[in-house]
């Protein structure tokens, strides 16, 4: 069983509504949890950096959360553009980088 | 150029075929990494080289042999594929090989379709 494990896989949303991802994980504790995005033929891109201690990291409209007790973390996604339409890839590191399958966002106008 | 480059964007080769897959990073990091992406599954960590030394092989096929002769370069040589191994190949790179603290960039991908 994967240690960090992604949900929904996919989900579509109109543009300007917002969204949140989730990631739960068995890794623990951690050095930092890292939200990518891959756009569509791209590498994944690093969103926020947390720390096992803090709860919250926020990068323009992403706001990334992380409750240490129930070993979960959430991406946020506020007023949606078509350019968030990427997929989202959650990753616990420890000694080595823990991925998850990652959630597809499609925005439509 | 910057960041870090790989070449070729795509390929497709038959199963007795051999090619290499190139990634170059501008970023004077010392860590460089190959990934395998398939499709709805986490990223698969394949190798790993720290200062031109391979550190990490998780127990990859020998049909996948890296290569990396300085810190900026690293290849991935080809043969013998399955079509199994049809997939997105990340490379990456980072400061430092540690506990990975250290943010990895990643390369665009080599979409790779073994026919």
């Amino acid at each position: 069983k994967n240690q960090v494990e992604q949900s929904p896989q996919s989900l579509i949303i109109l543009e300007g509504k917002n969204c949140t991802l989730q990631c739960n994980y068995t890794v623990s504790p951690f050095s930092n949890l890292r939200w990518y995005k891959q756009d569509t033929g791209r590498g994944p891109v690093s969103l926020t950096i947390m720390t096992f201690s803090e709860n919250t990291k926020s990068n323009g409209r992403y706001t990334a959360t992380l409750d240490a007790d129930t070993k979960q973390s959430s991406l946020h996604i506020t007023a949606s553009q078509l350019s968030d339409s990427a997929s989202y890839i959650c990753v616990v590191s420890v000694h080595k980088l823990s991925f998850g399958a990652g959630t597809t966002v499609t925005v439509r106008a | 150029e910057t960041g870090v480059t790989q070449t070729p964007r795509h390929l497709v080769m038959g199963m007795t075929n051999k090619k290499s897959l190139k990634c170059e990073q501008h970023l004077g990091h010392n860590a460089m990494y190959w990934y395998k992406q398939s499709a709805k599954k986490p990223l698969e960590l394949m190798f790993v080289y720290n200062f031109k030394e391979q550190t990490e092989n998780n127990s990859v096929p020998s049909r996948f042999s890296p290569e990396c002769p300085n810190s900026s370069h690293l290849f991935l040589h080809l043969h013998t594929l399955q079509p199994e191994d049809s997939a997105l190949y990340l490379c990456a790179s980072s400061q430092e090989l540690g506990t990975g603290g250290d943010e990895q960039f990643f390369g665009p991908g080599t979409r790779l379709t073994v026919l």
